[in-house]
């Protein structure tokens, strides 16, 4: 069974400090990786999205990777600013379910 | 790009009465879907899949005669809360896959459920 597990599970900064946001699964039998924000009350918004097949993915200040025979993925976000401020969610498709991780709750203060 | 529309995005209601959520996808079709529930300050976790003109498959633990699920077309899926009860009262989230791009997932915007 699939487990995915983030770590931390709850971080807060300064802005315009760079961080990192790790997941990790248990089964490297995916096909793909996708990386999810959700501010509180709200709905998933994607931010990237790596197929087993890629290393790393980038979109703007964003940037994950993917080691799929380590099970891990990293998040890595640039210059954070108070408005990256959610829950960071990582997600895996396996052969059938997309099974997400526990989260990590970002707080980034003025 | 794809859009999952999921309605209500809030109801209260009171315990024991029956509430139904919709999710469709507006512009493409989605032979699969999926609910997914969560509590606060915890991740989605799969309830049930739900396949486009047969039953849905449940994930453990899930009762399939409270939680109801039809998915009559290629663009529409249900999840019924029948009888529902305080413990109920979550965030409910569908999703869709697309059929021409099966290893992408299109989240709606979630329901939140408040059983008085």
């Amino acid at each position: 069974k699939q487990e995915v597990t983030q770590i931390p599970a709850a971080l807060s900064v300064p802005e315009g400090e760079n961080l990192v946001l790790n997941c990790s699964f248990t089964d490297s039998a995916i096909y793909n990786l996708q990386w999810f924000r959700q501010d509180p009350g709200k709905g998933l918004t994607s931010l990237l999205l790596i197929q087993s097949s890629q290393r790393e993915q980038t979109s703007g200040r964003l940037n994950a990777s993917l080691d799929k025979s380590s099970g891990r993925s990293t998040l890595y976000i640039a210059a954070s600013q108070p408005g990256d401020s959610a829950t960071y969610l990582c997600a895996v498709l396996g052969t059938d379910k997309l099974i997400f991780g526990t989260g990590t709750r970002l707080q980034v203060f003025p | 790009g794809a859009v999952v529309s999921q309605h209500p995005s809030w109801v209260i209601c009171k315990s024991g009465t029956s509430v139904k959520i919709e999710c469709r996808s507006l512009d493409f079709q989605a032979t699969t879907m999926f609910w997914y529930r969560q509590f606060p300050k915890q991740s989605l976790m799969l309830m049930a899949t739900s396949n486009e003109g047969s039953k849905a498959t449940y994930e453990q633990g899930v009762e399939k005669d409270k939680f109801l699920i039809n998915h009559a077309s290629l663009t529409l899926s249900t999840l019924t809360v029948t009888s529902a009860h305080p413990e109920d009262s979550s965030f409910y989230i569908c999703s869709a896959r697309d059929l021409l791009a099966k290893n992408i997932q299109y989240f709606g915007a979630g329901t939140r459920l408040s059983v008085l």
